[in-house]
């Protein structure tokens, strides 16, 4: 079975600057997809990015870029200039492409504290 | 696109009465799932259809909860009779199947609040 950690449980980074956030996930699958979803104190689940497996260029959109690192199981995101508004709950989740399981494997999440 | 809809957005009763939750699915999506979320368990996924069909209901906690999806535009999940460990933020999220490049994201609704007293 497929598994999603997320080793810190909470984050703080100044207006402006950048932060990192870990994933590490372990699977025995080849092809996968892999996601960062953000969820403000709305409660909404927000798509952030996605990335899959079988393409080496990391994925980026905006402010928003992945580190994927298929051979250490690794998939880190990456915010530059922190906005207040990226505040929120952000968890990387797992899916794979074969076999007929449509399940979304979820992270514990990380909570992302931007400080004006 | 609204995206995902589900309704109520928010619901308070009391223990022993049923529960019934609301989704629309984005149009012309063919996968929809239900999510429970709590602090204890985090993200859970309860079951999830396709083409109106259900595929896996493994994480339905038990009968008192069932879920429908009577055609491709509507799903209902019911909790009946409902308890206070019921409480959580349930998630509809749809998502469809292309044939370029496999199985697609998964879209969320923005959650039904739910407190059993």
């Amino acid at each position: 079975a497929q598994t999603v950690t997320q080793s810190q449980p909470e984050m703080s980074v100044q207006e402006a600057e950048t932060v990192t956030l870990s994933c590490t996930y372990d699977t025995s699958e080849s092809n996968y997809y892999l996601f960062w979803y953000k969820q403000p104190p709305s409660r909404q689940m927000i798509l952030v990015i996605r990335q899959e497996a079988y393409k080496q260029q990391n994925a980026t959109e905006n402010r928003f870029s992945v580190n994927f690192q298929k051979a250490a199981k690794s998939f880190s995101l990456k915010i530059s200039d922190s906005q207040l508004g990226d505040t929120a709950m952000y968890f990387c989740a797992f899916l794979k492409t074969q076999g007929g399981s449509e399940k979304l494997v979820f992270g514990k999440g990380t909570k992302l504290t931007v400080n004006p | 696109d609204a995206g995902v809809i589900q309704s109520p957005r928010h619901e308070v009763t009391e223990m022993g009465q049923e529960v019934t939750l609301r989704c629309k699915p984005i149009s012309g999506h063919d996968y929809l799932f239900w999510y429970r979320q709590t602090m204890m368990r985090g993200l859970e996924l309860l079951i999830y259809f396709n083409n109106n069909v259900p595929i896996d209901d493994s994480g339905m906690p038990e009968d008192r909860f069932s879920a429908k999806m009577p055609n491709a535009s509507f799903s209902t999940l019911k909790i009946q009779p409902s308890e206070p460990r019921d409480s959580a933020v349930y998630f509809c999220a749809s998502s469809t199947l292309t044939t370029t490049s496999g199985k697609e994201t998964q879209y969320f609704g923005p959650g039904t609040r739910l407190l059993v007293l």
